[in-house]
Formats: structure tokens, sequence, C-alpha cells
């Protein structure tokens, strides 16, 4: 059975504080790894596709990589905009569609 | 305007009352899921569908029905919906040629 597994769970940074969310995952063949930010009452937002060790994919403060069994989000001297849930999803080789979520790490930037 | 929209946004509801959430999109994707959201368990997949004439239970289907009633429509029902069912509802599409889903902007569900 596929896992994600998000770490911490929750994170309070201070402004300017650079930092990195954890995503530990278990597939059996790992066709995608994916990113989205979550804003309270909001749907997810895409960020990030990572398909291989090795790949990184940045955006603005944002910067997402992948080893074989886990995938950090690393967040360059956030801003309190950044502020948000962060997800992150597992797609198997196997399937061409289903998508395994973690539960989430909640952010937050003070100013 | 968003490529994906939800409605309604918010619905408040009695236990047994049927319910239909409604879910439109402009991105032109084939692919179309229904996810709910409860706290400490993520999104879990309810139904998704390939095209008009395909429709297929997610991991959690009991007590739900959908219908794609075209390429850019569908909708979430509830025949009878239960205190349980209380949840934030996201519709999602992705394309056949790539991985991403994106998503709506929810349903917020009150059963009481």
């Amino acid at each position: 059975e596929d896992q994600v597994t998000q770490s911490p769970e929750a994170l309070r940074l201070q402004e300017g504080e650079s930092s990195s969310l954890n995503c530990s995952y278990t597939v059996s063949g790992l066709r995608g790894l994916f990113w989205y930010r979550q804003d309270p009452g909001k749907g997810p937002e895409f960020l990030f596709t990572l398909y291989s060790a090795g790949e990184e994919k940045e955006k603005e403060r944002l910067k997402a990589t992948l080893t074989k069994k886990e995938s950090f989000l690393h967040i360059t001297a956030p801003k309190p905009e950044d502020s948000a849930t962060y997800l992150c999803a597992v797609q198997a080789g196997g399937s061409n569609y289903k998508l395994t979520f973690g539960k989430g790490t909640l952010l937050t930037v003070n100013p | 305007d968003a490529d994906v929209t939800q409605t309604p946004r918010n619905r408040i509801t009695k236990t047994g009352k049927r319910i239909m959430l409604e879910c439109s999109q402009t991105k032109g994707h084939d692919r179309m899921y229904w996810y709910r959201q409860d706290p400490g368990l993520g999104l879990r997949l309810i139904y998704y569908s390939f095209d008009v004439k395909d429709i297929n239970k997610g991991e959690i289907s009991d007590g739900y029905s959908v219908s794609r009633q075209a390429q850019a429509k569908f909708s979430l029902s509830l025949e009878s919906a239960i205190p349980n069912q209380t949840a934030l509802y996201f519709c999602a599409t992705s394309d056949q040629s790539s991985y991403e889903q994106y998503f709506g902007p929810g349903t917020r569900l009150t059963v009481t």
C-alpha cells in the first residue's frame, strides 16, 4: 500500500527564517511526486511535479527536491504570505490516476 | 474566471436528505475526480471518471454516487446524507497526457 508521511505537522517560522518540509514515501514504482499549497477554505493549488531522484524544481522562494525515499520543500527567506498548508502526494507507477496524499504541514510565517 | 468551479460553496443539510454537488471545468481535461477532506485524514478519492462513459469507484465510494453529464461537468450525489459525511469536498481535473490534478475551490458540507 502506498504511504506518504509529512513532517513536521506544523511549523512556525519568523519572516526570513529559511527551513524545509519533509515528505517521506513508500510506493511501488514512483511515477511522480506532487507538491500542493492549500490556503484555509480553498482547494489545493498545484506547485511542482518531480519524477526522478535528483530532480529539483524552483518557484520563487520554494525549491522541491527528490530522493528515492523522500522529498523536501525548501523555503528560503519566507514571507507571511507563504503561510499555508503544504501537501505532498505520490502516484505509483502502476496507476495513471491515483494520488496518495499526506496529511500536510501547516506553515505559519510570522512578520 | 476559475478553471474549475464548484457549486454550492457551502451547504447545510439534514440527515436523510438528498444532496447534489456540482463541478464544472473549462480546462478541457478528460479526467475528473471527487475527493473529500477531513481534518487529520487528508484527501481521499471518492469517484473518478476518465471520460463521459467511464465512471469508477475510489477508495471511499459507499454512500455516494456520481454522474458525468458532459466532458466538462461531473456531479456528486449523497442519496441520503448522514452526519459523518460532513466534510470539505473537492473536484479535480487532469489531462490524460500529464499526471497533475487541478482542484476546484471546494464545497463545505455540513449534515446535521
